[in-house]
Formats: C-alpha cells, structure tokens, sequence
C-alpha cells in the first residue's frame, strides 16, 4: 500500500515562529498536495506539486509557501506563524489524474 | 464556477438501517466524483470514484454511489449501516480541465446507532 507520512501528529508553536510540516510518500508519485481542513469549510488546498522543483497555489497560499527538492518529500512552510493558521493539515499524494489521492494522518497545528 | 455541496452537516441512522449521503455538483464538462471517509483524527480513506461508465459504483466496506447526470447528483448509499461506519463522510470532485486539483464537499458526518 502506498503510505503517506506526515512527520507529527500534534505541533504547538508560538505566534512568529517559522513552522516547517513535513511530507513524505513512498511510492513515487509525481503530484502532492498540501490541503488545511477546518470545520464547515471541508479541505481548502494550499499549494501543490507535480514534479520535483515545480509548484502550484492552490486557494489560499497567503502565508504559506513550499519546498520539493526530491520527489518523495514535500515540505509546507509557515514563514510567520498566526493563529488564524491553527488547523488540520493534510498532506496527499497521487500517480495519476483519475486516481483516489492517498492522505497522510494529517498534522493537527495549534498557534498560541 | 465548479462547486461541490453536501446539503446536511449530519445524517443519523440505525444500526441495520440503509444509509445515504447526499451530494451535488456543478461542473462545465466531465465531472470525476470521489467519496472519501475520515475517522476521528485520522487522514482521509479512500472509498470510491466515477470517472466514467456504469453509474453505480461500488467501492470499499460495502458502500456505493449513484451517478446522476440528469440531477447533478453523487449520493453514498449503503444498505445496512454499521456502527463502525460512524465518521466524516467527503464528497470530491474533479473536471477534465482541473490539472491535479479536488474540490471537497463541506463534510456530512454520519452517526450510526446501535
């Protein structure tokens, strides 16, 4: 089974800090995504990516940005951390544009 | 625009009972539909999709959606509910046009009891 692994589970971080969320998948996928789930407002993308060194925005980037160096990683990064950015963060994968995406277990930020 | 929408924020149901989840769509196009499930605090699994051919389509644990054109709707059916079927239930959507992006439903969560 293809496996997507999200470095944390529970991350709490203070307002300012630059917050780093960490992705990883291992079955060579070219395209990952990186979605924030917030209740009521279902999954929201953030950025994506189809290859290595390659990115999209997704709706709402703002306050967010983005690394892939290698496929297997992708790496979403809060420059400036506010609490209008506490939520669910999920990371996906997938081989193929008719494919289900696989998710990872998610990463549940808190800022304070 | 594109737009997906799950019209009830819970549905409740008896152990036993059928079940279904209702979604709509709006697309210009070819509609790709997804249905997938989130137990609490866990990522989301994928349970079933329509890309094209029969309408109804079956997927995982027993579930299945009906792909309606005529009424823009992908309603999650399943005959028997189980209390382990309790969990957030997302409908997704895709167009031909959209690159690699989903268009999540709100969420509908299911509640089964025994």
């Amino acid at each position: 089974d293809v496996k997507v692994t999200q470095s944390s589970r529970y991350l709490v971080k203070r307002t300012g800090e630059k917050v780093f969320l960490e992705c990883v998948q291992d079955m060579d996928h070219e395209n990952m995504f990186w979605y924030r789930q917030d209740p009521g407002l279902g999954l929201r993308l953030i950025y994506f990516s189809y290859d290595v060194k390659m990115k999209e925005k997704g709706d709402i980037p703002e306050g967010y940005s983005v690394s892939r160096e290698k496929k297997e990683r992708f790496s979403l990064i809060l420059e400036s951390a506010s609490t209008n950015q506490t939520s669910m963060y999920l990371c996906a994968s997938s081989p193929h544009r008719d494919y289900g995406y696989t998710f990872g277990s998610g990463t549940r930020l808190t800022v304070v | 625009a594109q737009s997906v929408a799950q019209p009830e924020d819970q549905v409740n149901v008896a152990e036993g009972n059928p079940l279904t989840v209702k979604c709509t769509y709006s697309v210009s196009g070819n509609p790709y539909l997804f249905w997938y499930v989130q137990y609490p605090n866990r990522g989301l699994q994928f349970l079933l999709k329509y890309i094209t051919g029969d309408n109804l389509v079956k997927g995982s644990y027993g579930f299945e959606a009906e792909f309606n054109k005529s009424q823009t709707s992908f309603h999650l059916k399943k005959p028997s509910a189980l209390v382990s079927d309790s969990a957030l239930y997302f409908c997704v959507l895709r167009w031909v046009d959209s690159s690699y992006k989903l268009i999540f439903g709100s969420g509908t969560r299911l509640l089964v009891r025994p």
